[in-house]
């Protein structure tokens, strides 16, 4: 089945900062990559995803990269607010049925 | 559109009893998918239901079961409770389904409590 790295866990920026998280998948057949958060205590939300036939894919300060060859996917925050502090989970398709496999999250702190 | 919603919200139980959970998509989406929250575990895949038809299972004893009816409601059943299945539990409704690659979209869960 997909094997889903993420990394870091923790990450604390100084609003205004640039904030990067980066996932591993392990299945070259994952064609899909969404990007979550979730505040604490809420949902968790779909912000950006990725499908395999583009390299990158923007929606205002945030972004997402996509290395097929290296198979790794990042998210990519620019001009960071406090706002954007919460948890950031990546995702890829696994098994035969394609279900999503979750990393392990990242914890965003924006210091203001 | 609503959302996808979950009920309850919040669940006290104790050892050995069952629970069901209830979860409604968001109107016209016909897939449903189960994720165990935890800490220390993070989401983890219970169950896929599309047209009432499970298609896809993670890896979770046979304590933990579904069901979907034919207005694509969903519900989970965990039976005989262990603390360990003390979860934020959550539900996740997509258009085409996970297989088609349609984004997920999560209702606010259901905080289950095991003593």
């Amino acid at each position: 089945g997909e094997n889903v790295e993420q990394h870091p866990s923790t990450l604390s920026v100084q609003e205004g900062d640039s904030a990067v998280i980066k996932c591993t998948y392990s299945d070259s057949a994952s064609n899909y990559f969404p990007w979550y958060k979730q505040e604490l205590g809420k949902r968790p939300q779909l912000i950006i995803d990725i499908r395999s036939n583009v390299g990158e894919k923007k929606d205002q300060r945030i972004a997402v990269t996509l290395n097929k060859t290296a198979k790794h996917f990042s998210l990519h925050i620019t001009e960071t607010q406090p706002e954007d502090s919460a948890v950031y989970f990546c995702a890829a398709p696994s098994g035969s049925a394609r279900q999503l496999t979750f990393g392990s999250g990242t914890q965003l702190t924006v210091l203001p | 559109k609503a959302g996808v919603t979950q009920t309850p919200r919040y669940l006290i139980k104790t050892r050995g009893q069952q629970v069901t959970l209830s979860c409604s998509p968001i109107s016209g989406h016909r897939s449903v998918s189960w994720y165990q929250q935890t800490p220390g575990q993070g989401l983890q895949f219970l169950f896929e239901y599309f047209s009432e038809t499970q298609r896809n299972k993670g890896n979770f004893p046979g304590r933990f079961s579904g069901r979907q009816f034919s207005n694509s409601r969903s519900e989970m059943n965990v039976s005989t409770l262990e603390l360990g299945d003390s979860a934020l539990y959550l539900c996740a409704s997509s258009l085409g389904g996970q297989t088609n690659n349609s984004p997920l979209h999560f209702g606010n869960g259901t905080r289950l409590t095991v003593t």
